[in-house]
């Protein structure tokens, strides 16, 4: 079955760029979703279509995907930012999840 | 504003069944699918299927093959989830999330479901 590996944990200081990388086979070659989740609260739709920012999302929150892995990337992260971050995508009719990065702001 | 309202929490015992609603406002109910997610405490999120609302079409996750029924009232804009055989390691949190985009652009508050004796 397909798998995205992403790191369990990322640390960014404020006012700088976080970077939390989603890997798997071919992903590139295929859609990526990312998702915030902050403690207590559903997940929220930040990227999709590797790029794409619903209404409503900063501009700071942007997306890539080339080769086998996707980054979402926050630039100028405020301490708004800390939570659980997902990637997310399809392989079969199946939707798979990555395990989680837990972004700190310190 | 679209929005998903889901049931309850509960409390089961190990092996009972439990059922999980979703209704869905604010858009046209037939014209997206809706994923069915659940997050277990302190876990990340798993994938557990999704159903077309219109009727027909479902795709579970080969891990709750035999376990899980998804079903749509179109009547009532409302999407139910049941999870059959429950045992402890189902404890978790049900989602229902609306698909767009080849994501979940919308999601329901979360029920949280727990299997105890």
């Amino acid at each position: 079955s397909y798998e995205l590996t992403q790191p369990p944990s990322v640390s960014v200081s404020p006012g700088q760029t976080a970077s939390i990388t989603c890997s798997g086979n071919k992903l590139g070659d295929k859609y990526v979703c990312w998702y915030q989740q902050k403690p207590g609260q559903s997940p929220v739709l930040v990227i999709y279509q590797d790029t794409k920012r619903p209404s409503g999302i900063p501009e700071r929150f942007s997306g890539s995907n080339s080769g086998n892995t996707a980054t979402l990337t926050i630039s100028g992260t405020q301490a708004m930012d800390e939570a659980d971050y997902y990637c997310q995508t399809w392989d079969s009719s199946i939707v798979v999840f990555g395990g989680g990065t837990k972004l700190t702001v310190l | 504003q679209v929005q998903l309202e889901q049931s309850g929490a509960e409390v089961k015992k190990p092996g009972a069944s439990v059922k999980v609603s979703c209704k869905a406002s604010g858009y046209n109910f037939t014209s997206h699918h809706m994923h069915w997610v659940r997050q277990a405490p302190g876990q990340g999120l798993e994938w557990m299927g999704i159903i077309n609302p219109s009727g027909g079409y479902r795709n579970y996750a080969q891990k709750f093959q035999g376990r899980v029924t998804m079903t749509s009232d179109t009547s009532t804009s409302t999407v139910h989830m049941e999870l059959s055989s429950l045992r402890s390691e189902d404890t978790a949190v049900y989602y229902c999330a609306r698909e767009q985009y080849q994501g979940a652009s919308c999601w329901g508050q979360g029920t949280l479901v727990t299997v105890s004796s």
